[in-house]
């Protein structure tokens, strides 16, 4: 069974700082990682997608990797802002087309 | 294009009352899900169908039934709603996209059983 485990669960940093959130997989065996952003009382929204013959995916001022052998991805972000402020999900698309999710890490970023 | 949609957004229950929760896709993917989301334990995936007239379990499906009525509707059925059923509920689709498959997430559904 895939168990997918992010650390930390919550990280607060100030404006500007570069950070990493990570996400480890049990089972390599996987489609793709996709990371989402979720903010207080809403749905998700699909940040980056990495197929599993990846190594990383760059949208903006986010970066992702993917090392499948080792189940770690991670998800970079550069100069965070507030508006970064939200818990971040990571999830693993099994060969079974099912997303197994992590609990995320709940992020802050001050003034 | 509204993507995934889900009925109601709210809405609160009895203990013993049964309701279905809506799910519609206008992106013509074949395959959706029902995942609940409590605090500290992420989403868990409820059922799932994999194209139209097919259902699947999944991690939690106790307590759920479901029913994937054409290829754009997934509907989620509380026969008797419990207190332990009180949680988030997302609706999601699945299809290709230029170099993957994705899924696709509604905005969810905040149940209350009292």
């Amino acid at each position: 069974k895939q168990e997918v485990t992010q650390i930390p669960a919550a990280l607060s940093v100030p404006e500007g700082e570069n950070l990493v959130l990570n996400c480890s997989f049990t089972d390599s065996a996987i489609y793709n990682l996709q990371w989402f952003r979720q903010d207080p009382g809403k749905g998700l929204t699909s940040l980056l997608l990495i197929q599993s013959s990846q190594r990383e995916q760059t949208s903006g001022r986010l970066n992702a990797s993917l090392d499948k052998s080792s189940g770690r991805s991670t998800l970079y972000i550069a100069a965070s802002q507030p508006g970064d402020s939200a818990t971040y999900l990571c999830a693993v698309d099994s060969a079974a087309s099912k997303l197994t999710f992590g609990t995320g890490t709940r992020l802050q970023v001050t003034l | 294009n509204a993507g995934v949609t889900q009925t109601p957004k709210f809405q609160v229950l009895k203990t013993g009352q049964s309701m279905t929760l809506q799910c519609a896709q206008d992106m013509n993917h074949n395959s959706m899900y029902w995942y609940r989301q409590d605090p500290g334990m992420g989403l868990r995936l409820i059922y799932y169908s994999a194209s139209e007239g097919t259902t699947d379990k999944g991690e939690v499906p106790n307590g759920y039934n479901v029913s994937r009525l054409n290829k754009r509707e997934f509907s989620l059925r509380l026969e008797s709603a419990a207190p332990s059923q009180t949680s988030v509920y997302f609706c999601a689709s699945r299809g290709r996209t230029t170099v993957s498959y994705e899924q696709y997430f509604g905005p969810g559904t905040r149940l209350t059983v009292t």
